[in-house]
């Protein structure tokens, strides 16, 4: 199936460091999520964006949705060890019609370093 | 807050068995879905259905079935449990409409022996 194109792969940081990871698509996306995993656990999500250069803040994170529309950015802020585990975006192709079955990159495993 | 729940968090099975994973939401969703997830390889959806009775395949439905009854519960069956379907399964519900984002359970670590 399709795949979004999720970078770095991983990353492992000293707390107190910014980070920033992405996810761009070949095509037209109407929404953007970024969710966080925690070892054994379920997804939970973060943030939400649904309008084309949409920037929206959850606490120290900041995502963006990319002005093409193929592509989204997360930001996290003075990075503390609760921010380990893995990141993910969604989207929801623009030709999805009433499908609300979501595109999702492989993840990005962020190692924090007290 | 939407709660998603699936019915068991871990799970040792035989080859060949006939397994059964239960999830359950309580917000009137339309939309559920379920996926494994597997080193490396992100998450894969496996069934969704949009409605009660009605499903759909998604990227890997093979050796999977699914049953929904009722609007709130949505089962992954494995017909005949293989080594290869050792996996972490999660469910996620959707509300519908323009509503896009999907809530998960806590997710199944399925390990088949």
């Amino acid at each position: 199936g399709q795949q979004l194109n999720q970078s770095p792969q991983s990353m492992f940081i000293q707390e107190g460091e910014d980070v920033s990871m992405n996810c761009t698509s070949s095509s037209i996306f109407n929404t953007w999520l970024w969710y966080k995993q925690d070892p054994g656990e379920g997804p939970v999500l973060l943030i939400a964006l649904y309008k084309a250069g949409e920037l929206t803040s959850n606490g120290r994170l900041t995502a963006q949705f990319g002005i093409t529309r193929k592509d989204s950015f997360l930001n996290i802020s003075a990075s503390i060890p609760s921010d380990v585990g893995i990141y993910f975006c969604a989207g929801q192709p623009r030709n999805a019609g009433n499908n609300r079955k979501l595109i999702w990159g492989l993840g990005t495993s962020l190692a924090v370093n007290p | 807050d939407v709660k998603v729940t699936q019915s068991s968090r871990y799970l040792v099975k035989r080859t060949g068995e006939k397994v059964f994973l239960e999830c359950v939401q309580d917000m009137d969703h339309e939309n559920m879905f379920w996926y494994r997830q597997d080193p490396g390889l992100g998450l894969r959806l496996i069934y969704f259905s949009y409605d009660v009775k009605m499903k759909e395949k998604g990227d890997i439905p093979e050796g999977y079935s699914v049953s929904r009854e009722k609007k709130e519960r949505f089962s992954l069956i494995l017909e005949s449990a293989s080594t290869n379907q050792t996996s972490m399964y999660l469910c996620a519900s959707v509300l519908g409409g323009y509503g896009t984002e999907a809530f998960f359970g806590q997710g199944t670590r399925l390990t088949v022996v």
